[in-house]
């Protein structure tokens, strides 16, 4: 069975400060996905990456960043200088690397972004 | 329009009612979800299609049908609903079942009373 942990329900910080959302997942398959998606007020889950089991290279995106380490079964994500409009519910995915795949959500960390 | 389009967005119905709710896609997409999300519960995926072919049925109750007449639509039939059944249902789509890369619509939001 595949499970995402994501401990932190709710996190608010003040605009421009950085914050790390913490993903834990568990998963016997050697081959799988993990993501990360933003759910903004209006609903829709926005994707914002995926990463390949075999690939622990950590990514960079303009503010954001990503940490998979598989030794501790980790995806974190970082937002560095955060701003209002990053405010959402940001969700971690895991999905088994195979032909007929489904995504397994955690449930969520709320982030408040205060100006 | 672009993206996933569902509708209603906003849907209060009685127990005893019977109601659709609509997903629109034009991204040439082959493959269709349906989630439901709770309150205070992880996403919860409910029917995927691929190809227009039902392929998962995550153990939903018969209340909830789906139908998908075509690659760019997908629908929920809804009838004799709970109370508990209220929640936010997302639809989304995938270029395949595989991968992961979803793109979501903003959701009906239920209201069973």
């Amino acid at each position: 069975a595949q499970k995402v942990t994501q401990a932190q329900t709710e996190i608010s910080v003040v605009e421009k400060e950085d914050v790390t959302l913490d993903c834990v997942y568990e998963t016997r398959d050697t081959t799988y996905y993990l993501f990360w998606y933003k759910q903004p007020p209006s609903g829709e889950l926005v994707f914002l990456i995926r990463r390949n089991s075999f690939d622990e290279q950590n990514e960079i995106s303009g503010r954001y960043s990503w940490n998979f380490q598989k030794s501790t079964s980790s995806f974190n994500f970082t937002i560095t200088a955060s701003q209002v409009v990053d405010s959402a519910v940001y969700f971690c995915a895991i999905d088994r690397g195979s032909t007929l795949g489904r995504l397994y959500f955690g449930r969520g960390t709320q982030l408040t972004v205060w100006p | 329009e672009t993206g996933v389009t569902q509708t209603p967005r906003h849907l209060v119905m009685g127990m005893t009612n019977k109601k659709s709710l609509k997903c629109e896609q034009h991204l040439g997409h082959n493959a269709m979800y349906w989630y439901k999300q709770s309150a205070k519960k992880p996403l919860e995926l409910m029917f995927v299609y691929s190809l227009e072919e039902r392929v998962e049925n995550n153990s939903v109750p018969s209340r909830f049908s789906p139908e998908c007449p075509n690659s760019s639509h997908l629908f929920l039939h809804l009838h004799t609903l709970q109370p508990e059944d209220s929640a936010l249902y997302l639809c989304a789509s995938s270029q395949d079942v595989s991968g992961g890369v979803y793109t979501f619509g903003s959701g009906t939001r239920l209201t069973v009373v």
